[in-house]
């Protein structure tokens, strides 16, 4: 059974960092491309950044590069997402998620709230 | 960036009627990768239909899709009352991936 599970959010101030977790298990992590997807409270679902499957290939959104960092441990099966330089327009769920023909697996979300 | 547009916001339907949702691209999706996700509160959204018209593992048959290019279509042939939700359409073709601004389905 595939399982993700996200962890690392939490109450920020504007400026501040993160580092969200996503440790992953019941497929094979190290050959699978992995997102991170947010949605803000009450609005929409937005994509945020994926990596490739050994770590080397990475996209973002443009809204968070330079401000966030996609990163993987295949030796822990864990996707990271470092934040910072973080924004009220920040403030959201953030979903892992994986799939090979559109997204079939997600977490269940770590909240993120930026605020002063 | 392809923007994706779907209409109608909301749609208001009573169970057992049919529900057409579209999803309209600003420009053509690569290899029709283009995702329909249905979203009920408080939970992670659930992967309905990919590459525009096959159905995920465990969907009804009740759904469907259809399209290609820039034009994609969701359909429900008939309303469950668990069908009441958001649904999102997602392309995957190309980078940044993008998704649509989401329709609510409600009962009417």
């Amino acid at each position: 059974e595939v399982q993700l599970l996200e962890s690392g959010g939490g109450l920020v101030q504007p400026g501040g960092s993160l580092r969200l977790s996503c440790a992953a298990s019941g497929f094979t992590f190290s050959s699978s491309a992995m997102s991170w997807v947010r949605q803000a409270p009450g609005k929409g679902l937005e994509w945020v950044s994926a990596i490739g499957g050994s770590g080397s290939t990475t996209y973002y959104t443009d809204s968070v590069r330079g401000r966030f960092t996609i990163s993987r441990d295949n030796s822990k099966n864990t996707l990271y997402l470092q934040v910072n330089s973080l924004r009220a327009e920040d403030t959201a769920i953030y979903y892992c998620a994986v799939g090979f023909g559109g997204y079939s697996y997600w977490g269940q979300g770590a909240l993120v709230t930026v605020s002063s | 960036e392809i923007v994706l547009t779907q209409s109608p916001g909301t749609l208001s339907l009573s169970p057992g009627e049919r529900a057409t949702l579209s999803c309209r691209a600003s420009q053509s999706v690569s290899s029709n990768y283009l995702a329909w996700y249905q979203q009920k509160p408080g939970q992670a959204p659930r992967l309905l239909i990919y590459a525009a018209s096959s159905r995920a593992t465990g969907i009804p048959d009740r759904f469907s899709g259809s399209g290609s290019g820039t034009d994609f279509t969701l359909t429900i042939s008939r309303l469950e009352p668990e069908d009441f939700a958001v649904y999102y359409c997602h392309q995957y073709g190309s980078s940044p991936r993008t998704f649509g601004q989401g329709t609510k389905v409600e009962i009417k």
